[in-house]
């Protein structure tokens, strides 16, 4: 019964280092999401799947790339942190547009 | 102008007392979304809702589309519904858009 998981729960890196986020689902969803939250700030979409093998840019792509080889997998890659980057990230699924979402626990990635 | 607003940012209320959080948005939706985020910061799907009014327990969501406004009740608070709560849209684009959430503390 997990949901959607995300991996790491937590991250410190230096400025210029990469990583990769992973989420995943079983819920056989279709549509997986990665949102950024920062304090005072409303949840804002980075990149969007539709399907596997489909990706999009959300509001805030800039600095992040993903991927969804399979469809119960979605990473987010930073390829080169910066400061700016440190925020708690969230994954999430649905199965289709409009129908209920999932949270994955989110990750706290801290850039220094 | 925010495409999502909610009202109030804080509030914070007595055990037992009736709660109202409102969400105002400027865009044409497919469906509004209720989130609670607790302190600890995991994130769960309250309702979501395109048209009238859905309850779940103590909870009660409603939403008026020609006003393009919505509103999350809760009955009998408790401390044990603190935690923030998020009015999302899913517009046709594939896209969610949410408001900043309202902080909602009860006390004992």
């Amino acid at each position: 019964n997990a949901g959607v998981t995300q991996t790491p729960k937590f991250r410190v890196l230096k400025t210029g280092q990469s990583m990769t986020l992973l989420c995943a689902q079983d819920m056989n969803h279709e549509y997986m999401y990665w949102y950024r939250q920062d304090p005072g700030m409303g949840l804002r979409l980075i990149h969007y799947s539709v399907g596997e093998g489909t990706t999009a840019k959300g509001e805030v792509p800039d600095g992040y790339n993903v991927s969804r080889l399979k469809k119960q997998n979605f990473l987010l890659g930073l390829e080169s942190a910066a400061p700016s980057q440190t925020s708690v990230y969230f994954c999430a699924s649905s199965r289709r547009l409009g129908t209920g979402y999932t949270f994955g626990s989110g990750t706290r990635l801290t850039v220094v | 102008k925010n495409e999502v607003e909610q009202s109030p940012q804080n509030l914070t209320a007595q055990e037992g007392e009736f709660i109202t959080i409102n969400c105002s948005y400027s865009v044409g939706i497919s469906a509004l979304h209720w989130l609670q985020q607790h302190p600890g910061g995991g994130i769960v799907s309250l309702f979501m809702l395109s048209s009238g009014k859905k309850k779940h327990g103590r909870l009660i969501a409603t939403i008026n589309i020609q006003e393009k406004h919505s509103s999350l009740h809760i009955t009998a608070s408790h401390p044990r519904d603190s935690a923030v709560y998020i009015c999302a849209v899913g517009g046709r684009d594939d896209k969610i858009i949410f408001g900043k959430g309202t902080r909602l503390h009860i006390l004992p």
